[in-house]
């Protein structure tokens, strides 16, 4: 299976300030049909998780445009330009190139 | 609007069955592959099982492989989890979820644009 590794673990941030989660993947997750099947997640304490982005940087409709994806291969990241209170969760990024789909072990952001 | 309703949880013993169901609602449930995605208690999320749009491929986290069954009917616009020979380790929060490619590929691989509330499922004696 593809192992997804996710750095930091724990995220402290000041309101305000960039944010920035790491996520590594032991194969390339670029997929025969070109797409690279990458997605990052967001979970809100109490809540069910909620998709943030698809295909490394495609922003789900509703997601707001400081939260953004990069990456290729087998590094990607997620960041986020201002940290606001809302933000406050579980991040996880899945890989679906390679069967069975993987999630990352979450990373929890909170505020410094 | 897109909704996902999940229910069937509860307390069982180890070894007894139980069967989740998942309703959708608000959008075309036979054109979308479905998943099932767990999250045990303080864990993280644990993709369980995914079913095609029309319901011919099922595919299994190994975890889980000969004791969970996912099905669907199309026209009910319902998703199902059978879950039997329960063990511990099943105790989770059970998410069904929509895979968000329309007729999307075997597997579906896109990932989840929709989750429910999710179902609790705990297995103790």
């Amino acid at each position: 299976d593809v192992v997804m590794t996710q750095s930091p673990l724990s995220l402290p941030v000041t309101l305000g300030q960039p944010a920035s989660i790491s996520c590594r993947s032991t194969q390339s997750l670029v997929y025969s049909d070109g797409n690279t099947y990458l997605n990052w997640f967001q979970q809100r304490p109490g809540q069910s998780p909620r998709r943030l982005i698809y295909k490394v940087s495609n922003r789900d409709s509703g997601v707001p445009d400081r939260f953004s994806g990069s990456g290729s291969g087998t590094d990607f990241t997620l960041k986020i330009s201002r940290v606001e209170a809302e933000d406050v969760g579980v991040y996880y990024c899945m890989q679906g190139t390679h069967w069975p789909i993987t999630f990352g072990q979450g990373t929890r952001l909170e505020i410094k | 609007q897109v909704q996902l309703v999940e229910s069937g949880g509860g307390v069982v013993q180890p070894g007894r069955s139980l069967r989740l169901s998942c309703a959708a609602s608000g959008f075309t449930f036979s054109s979308y592959g479905m998943h099932w995605v767990r999250q045990a208690p303080g864990k993280g999320l644990e993709w369980v099982a995914a079913i095609s749009y029309a319901g011919s491929d099922k595919y299994y986290a190994d975890s889980v492989k000969g004791r969970l069954t996912i099905s669907r009917d199309n026209s009910k616009n319902t998703l199902y989890l059978q879950m039997n020979s329960l063990r511990a380790e099943d105790t989770a929060v059970y998410y069904c979820a929509k895979d968000s490619a329309r007729y999307g590929g075997n597997p579906p691989r896109s990932g989840m644009d929709v989750w429910g509330q999710g179902t609790t499922v705990t297995v103790s004696s």
